[in-house]
């Protein structure tokens, strides 16, 4: 069965603070695809980043930066000096090769950073 | 290019009644899949739609239902409303078939269905 946890519930930060996003998986394929998402209070979730099974590349883009090792199921996210801005509830999902546009969530973690 | 629309994004009902959500995609994407996110359960998976045919299913009773068009707008319509169906349910219109799972999936801000 596949499976997401994001074990910490809450994190709170004060601004300009790096702070790292936790996300272990489950599946028993070989081929799926991992997604980063944040959804802001407004509600709507905003995709910010993708890696598929073979590809274990580290990513930096700006301040954001994701650690995938496929070692540990894990696919980490960190955001560095971090801002009041970055303050939402962050997501990570997990789709399956062979499944179509369903996603399966983690239970995400909510970030607040304080100024 | 506009991006993923749902109306209303406020809805109220009370339980037994029916109500029909709608959700209009991305231009060019044929893909629509729906989600229920509640504080408990967190975000899950309804169902998929593409090119009008319901192309994959999540855990949810028969209640939960809905349909794509020919434009790819989709509806989504939950009968016999209860307590518990009170969330905020999202859309998400993704580019296309084939390799559909390793793209991103866009998400509309979502209506708020709250049932008394």
């Amino acid at each position: 069965a596949q499976k997401v946890t994001q074990a910490q519930t809450e994190i709170s930060v004060v601004e300009k603070e790096d702070v790292t996003l936790d996300c272990v998986y489950e599946t028993r394929d070989t081929t799926y695809y991992l997604f980063w998402y944040k959804q802001p209070p407004s509600g709507e979730l905003v995709f910010l980043i993708r890696r598929n099974s073979f590809d274990e590349q580290n990513e930096i883009s700006g301040r954001y930066s994701w650690n995938f090792q496929k070692s540990t199921s894990s696919f980490n996210f960190t955001i560095t000096a971090s801002q009041v801005v970055d303050s939402a509830v962050y997501f990570c999902a997990l789709n399956q090769g062979g499944s179509q546009g369903n996603l399966i969530f983690g239970k995400g973690t909510k970030l607040s950073v304080k100024p | 290019k506009a991006g993923v629309t749902q109306t209303p994004r406020y809805l109220i009902k009370t339980r037994g009644q029916q109500v029909t959500l709608s959700c209009s995609p991305i231009s060019g994407h044929r893909s629509v899949s729906w989600y229920q996110q509640t504080p408990g359960q967190g975000l899950q998976f309804l169902f998929e739609y593409f090119s009008e045919t319901q192309r994959n299913k999540g855990n949810f009773p028969g209640r939960f239902s809905g349909r794509q068009f020919s434009n790819s707008r989709s509806e989504m319509n939950v009968s016999t409303l209860e307590l518990g169906d009170s969330a905020l349910y999202l859309c998400a219109s993704q580019d296309s078939g084939v390799g559909a799972a390793r793209r991103e999936q866009f998400f509309g801000p979502g209506t708020r269905l709250t049932v008394l």
